[in-house]
C-alpha cells in the first residue's frame, strides 16, 4: 500500500531534550515536506526536499533540522525543542515536485512542556 | 506580503444545502491551484486542483472549484452536502516555486 508513515504519532517532551520525528514514503518520490499545523494557522511549511541531499527552507524552518540521505526517509529534527513549537506534524510527498498531488503522513502531535 | 485568504473560517449547514468556500490569493504569474480536505482525525487528501485549461475543475465526492484569474480566485463548491463532508478544508497555492503556501482554513460542520 502507497503511504507515507510517521513515528512517533504522539510525544510530549521537555523543553531542550533532542528529539526526531521520522517520515517515511513508499512510492519513490522525490519531493518530501514538512509541515505544522496550528489553530488559526493553517499548515506552514517547515523544510522541503527536491531529492536526496537537496533540502531548503520553508516558511517557518527556525527551530527545525532536516536531512535527505536516502530517498524514502526525511527526519525532521527539533535540537533544542521550546514550547512554541507544541503542534501538530505533517510529512508529505509527491513524486516530482509540487505539479502532483501531495500524500500526507497521519501527523505526530508534538507536545514540549 | 504574498498570501493565501480563506474568509470563511467556520461554517454550518444543514444537510442538502448547497456550498461554496471562498479561497484568494496574492501572488502574481502562474500558479498550480490545490483542495485539501481534512476528515476529523485523518491526515488530508487531495479533493482536486488545478494547473491549467478549463478554469471549472471537478474533484472527488462531488465537489468542484472555479478558478477565476482576474479575481485571484479558487473557490470550492458543492451542490448538496452530506454530513459525512464534515471535515476542515484547505486552499493551497503553488506559486511555480518549489513551496505550497495554505490557507488558514475552513472548518465546516453539516448537521443532518
Amino acid at each position: 500500500e502507497a503511504q507515507v508513515t510517521q513515528n512517533p504519532r504522539y510525544l510530549i517532551t521537555v523543553t531542550g531534550k533532542k528529539l526526531t520525528v521520522t517520515c517515511s514514503q513508499n512510492m519513490n518520490h522525490e519531493y518530501m515536506s514538512w509541515y505544522r499545523q496550528d489553530p488559526g494557522l493553517g499548515l506552514r511549511q517547515i523544510y522541503y526536499s527536491m531529492n536526496v541531499e537537496v533540502t531548503d527552507k520553508g516558511d517557518v524552518p527556525e527551530g527545525y533540522k532536516v536531512s535527505r540521505k536516502e530517498k524514502r526517509n526525511f527526519p525532521l529534527i527539533l535540537e533544542s525543542p521550546s514550547p512554541n513549537q507544541t503542534s501538530l506534524y505533517f510529512c508529505a510527498s509527491s513524486r516530482d515536485g509540487l505539479s502532483y498531488e501531495q500524500y500526507f503522513g497521519p501527523g505526530t502531535r508534538l507536545t514540549v512542556t | 506580503a504574498q498570501s493565501v485568504s480563506q474568509h470563511n473560517h467556520h461554517v454550518i449547514l444543514s444537510e442538502a444545502a448547497s456550498l461554496e468556500l471562498g479561497c484568494n490569493y496574492s501572488y502574481g504569474g502562474t500558479v498550480n491551484l490545490f483542495w485539501y480536505v481534512q476528515y476529523p482525525g485523518q491526515h488530508l487528501q487531495l479533493l482536486l486542483k488545478y494547473f491549467s485549461g478549463d478554469p471549472l475543475v471537478k474533484g472527488i465526492k462531488g465537489f468542484e472549484a472555479e478558478f477565476i484569474k482576474s479575481k485571484f480566485s479558487f473557490n470550492l463548491r458543492k451542490p448538496s452536502v452530506q454530513w459525512s463532508d464534515t471535515a476542515e478544508y484547505f486552499c493551497a497555492v503553488n506559486p511555480y516555486t518549489d513551496k505550497l503556501i495554505f490557507g488558514t482554513g475552513t472548518r465546516l460542520q453539516v448537521f443532518p
